[in-house]
């Protein structure tokens, strides 16, 4: 069974730093491209990142690019994401997901980690 | 970025109605285009890929169509079970980009 486990969310202060973590198994992890989706509470759904399987391929949505960074670690079969520089805009559920490409459906998700940005 | 746009935004329908929601790309995205569910205080869960194909373990009561920029999700006879949020989202291009979302009451 495919699992996906967040963790890394909490509270921070505007200006500061988090990072997340994506716990994968269940699958061959090297074999997928993963992504992280954020969902602002009771709005819809914003992509932020996606990483090839190899990490050659990375991609980031405007809104989060220069202040945040996926990466992953194919030997821990874990995906992360490092947060810099947040505002309260950035206030989301953090979801981790997996799809076969780096554009491409999401066929599972992780629960989801709050991250509340607040002074 | 590609421009999704949803319609209706919300609907209240009736167990065993038959449902339609539609989804338009702002520019041609082929069939690369793909439907969520979204229960309240979970992960969303994917139903349809690239367009029309049924994603594993979802009820065939679920059907997509269309290509290009104008898409369909299609639920044939409602069920209790189906009520939620509903997302498309294309997968043409990075960024990935979803619509603003359906919410379905039953």
């Amino acid at each position: 069974e495919v699992q996906l486990v967040e963790s890394g969310g909490g509270l921070v202060q505007p200006g500061g730093s988090l990072r997340l973590s994506c716990a994968a198994s269940g699958f061959t992890f090297d074999n997928y491209a993963m992504h992280w989706v954020r969902q602002a509470p009771g709005k819809g759904l914003e992509w932020v990142s996606g990483i090839s399987w190899n990490s050659n391929s990375i991609n980031y949505a405007e809104s989060v690019k220069g202040r945040f960074t996926v990466s992953r670690d194919n030997a821990k079969n874990s995906l992360f994401l490092q947060m810099n520089r947040l505002t309260t805009e950035d206030t989301a559920f953090y979801y981790c997901a997996k799809g076969p490409l780096t554009a491409s459906e999401l066929d599972h998700w992780g629960q989801g980690t709050l991250v509340t940005v607040s002074s | 970025d590609i421009q999704m746009t949803q319609s209706p935004s919300s609907l209240s329908t009736s167990v065993g109605d038959r449902v339609t929601i539609t989804c338009r790309a702002a520019q041609s995205i082929s069939s690369d285009l793909n439907w969520y569910q979204q229960k309240p205080g979970t992960a969303p869960k994917l139903l349809i890929f690239a367009a029309s194909n049924l994603q594993s373990g979802v009820p065939s009561r679920f059907s997509g169509s269309g290509s290009g920029t104008d898409f369909t999700l299609t639920i044939s006879s409602l069920q209790p079970e189906d009520s939620g949020t509903y997302y498309c989202q294309q997968s043409y291009s990075t960024p990935l980009t979803f619509g603003g979302g359906t919410r379905m009451e039953i």
